[in-house]
């Protein structure tokens, strides 16, 4: 299995743009996770869906950032407008909610930058 | 979730076992202690996770104390490979696999 697969893996904005980070889940894996890292806040959980209904977005920043996901095997995070205190690397995971260890797998993080 | 506490910092070195500390003193009876780990610019990585017994795979030990307030983590053989930020985070399974991450414990292994 390929993992969890993010893209872009890197985007460069201007602020007022709007970006759209990408995910594809583990097949079979019916949780999926958006966090945000950055180095004053460190690892934050912005939103999860149990199989593609959101379950949790008390994490979401504010209006600007919207998630869906419409089938079992892809995400979206969306920021519209971008703002420079968006900048951070965000990471998509995914699990499968079972009686086993529930462990989370990560991607590799779209870093993103807003200028 | 129950908080916890992890040292901001701590050197190891290679080939000696590392101990990471967490305390965990307000953990209640159905949350259970998970570890992950985040090696520079990659994302988290689980490494183990226990009740109340102790536990061992092939990455690590975890040892938990008998009144659950604290726990252990143990790299038996730390490589160059292990440093990393190590996350100590308590959870329960009705947190719906939700993960709060701390500061956790910023390690670095020396030659």
């Amino acid at each position: 299995d390929a993992g969890v697969i993010q893209s872009p893996r890197h985007e460069v904005t201007e602020m007022g743009q709007e970006v759209t980070l990408r995910c594809k889940p583990i097949s079979g894996h019916n949780s999926l996770f958006w966090y945000r890292q950055t180095m004053m806040r460190g690892l934050e959980l912005l939103i999860y869906f149990n199989n593609n209904v959101p379950i949790d977005d008390s994490g979401m920043p504010e209006d600007r950032f919207s998630a869906k996901m419409p089938n079992a095997s892809f995400s979206t995070l969306k920021i519209q407008p971008s703002e420079p205190r968006d900048s951070a690397v965000y990471f998509c995971a995914s699990s499968i909610t079972s009686g086993g260890r529930n462990e989370q797998f990560f991607g590799p993080g779209t870093r993103l930058t807003v200028l | 979730d129950a908080k916890t506490t992890q040292p901001p910092s701590m050197d190891c070195a290679e080939g000696r076992a590392a101990n990471l500390p967490c305390n965990h003193s307000t953990i209640s009876g159905n949350e259970y202690v998970y570890w992950y780990r985040q090696i520079h610019s990659q994302g988290p990585q689980y490494i183990i996770h226990g009740l109340k017994n102790n536990e061992t795979n092939e990455m690590a030990s975890l040892i938990i104390t008998e009144d659950r307030k604290s726990s252990t983590l143990i790299l038996p053989h730390a490589t160059l490979r292990d440093t990393a930020v190590y996350y100590c985070i308590v959870r329960t399974r009705a947190a719906g696999n939700k993960l709060t991450f701390g500061g956790g414990t910023r390690v670095l292994v020396k030659p």
